[in-house]
């Protein structure tokens, strides 16, 4: 499969702790997006990076959040003290962009995340 | 961004078409419009984006009026699998603004 992978696909942890979320981009995509979306929500923007550089924040993502794209592949997006609030699902997406081109973004399956 | 209005839900009949609105009369110049989709509990999947000019492809069809305020998105053939919250989003491809979107229900 050669679509976007997110791990774990589930993740349940108490309220305080840390967690740390994979996203594995389509390979040749040089954008990588996280998005956050809640019960009967639509997804939220909270960041995106082109290559290893990320370009913008939401405000949506508090100091409590940092996501890196190392190596302008992989993306990690860390919650450090969580809150039952963060409880969601958070998307990843990816796409390729090129200069003056439009693009579409292609989403992983997410992670769910639960605090309890 | 540019914001959308949807109707919240629609009801389709299996083997018809699907025909699914959206207002977008703020739009700008040189902003896209996007349709994605969302099934239940997984990932949106992208289907069609289109500028000024009519789009068709394998998934579906999207209409653009002439002066670019609203479009339709068509699903020439709705199956049960095409149930699912349709969203149509303008912009550039950045950065994608999800409204409510619209629950599609197809029907046997």
């Amino acid at each position: 499969d050669t679509g976007v992978s997110q791990n774990p696909r589930h993740k349940i942890t108490k309220r305080g702790q840390n967690v740390t979320f994979r996203c594995d981009p389509i390979s040749e995509h040089n954008r990588l997006y996280w998005y956050r979306q809640t019960l009967g929500q639509g997804p939220e923007f909270l960041t995106y990076f082109q290559n290893e550089a990320q370009l913008e924040k939401s405000r949506l993502l508090s100091d409590r959040f940092s996501a890196e794209r190392p190596k302008g592949s992989f993306s990690t997006l860390e919650i450090q003290r969580t809150e039952q609030g963060d409880s969601a699902m958070y998307l990843c997406a990816s796409s390729l962009v090129l200069t003056g081109g439009s693009y579409e973004q292609y989403f992983g399956p997410g992670t769910r995340l639960t605090v309890t | 961004d540019a914001k959308t209005t949807q109707p919240p839900s629609m009801d389709c009949a299996e083997g018809r078409a699907a025909n699914l609105p959206c207002n977008h009369s703020t739009i700008s110049g040189n902003e896209y419009v996007y349709w994605y989709r969302q099934i239940h509990s997984q990932g949106p999947q992208y289907i069609i984006h289109g500028l000024k000019n009519n789009e068709t492809n394998e998934m579906a069809s999207l209409i653009i009026t002439e002066d670019r305020k609203s479009s339709t998105l068509i699903l020439p053939h709705a199956t049960l699998r095409d149930t699912a919250v349709y969203y149509c989003i303008v912009g550039y491809g950045n950065k994608l603004v999800f409204g409510a979107g619209t629950i599609l229900r197809v029907k046997s």
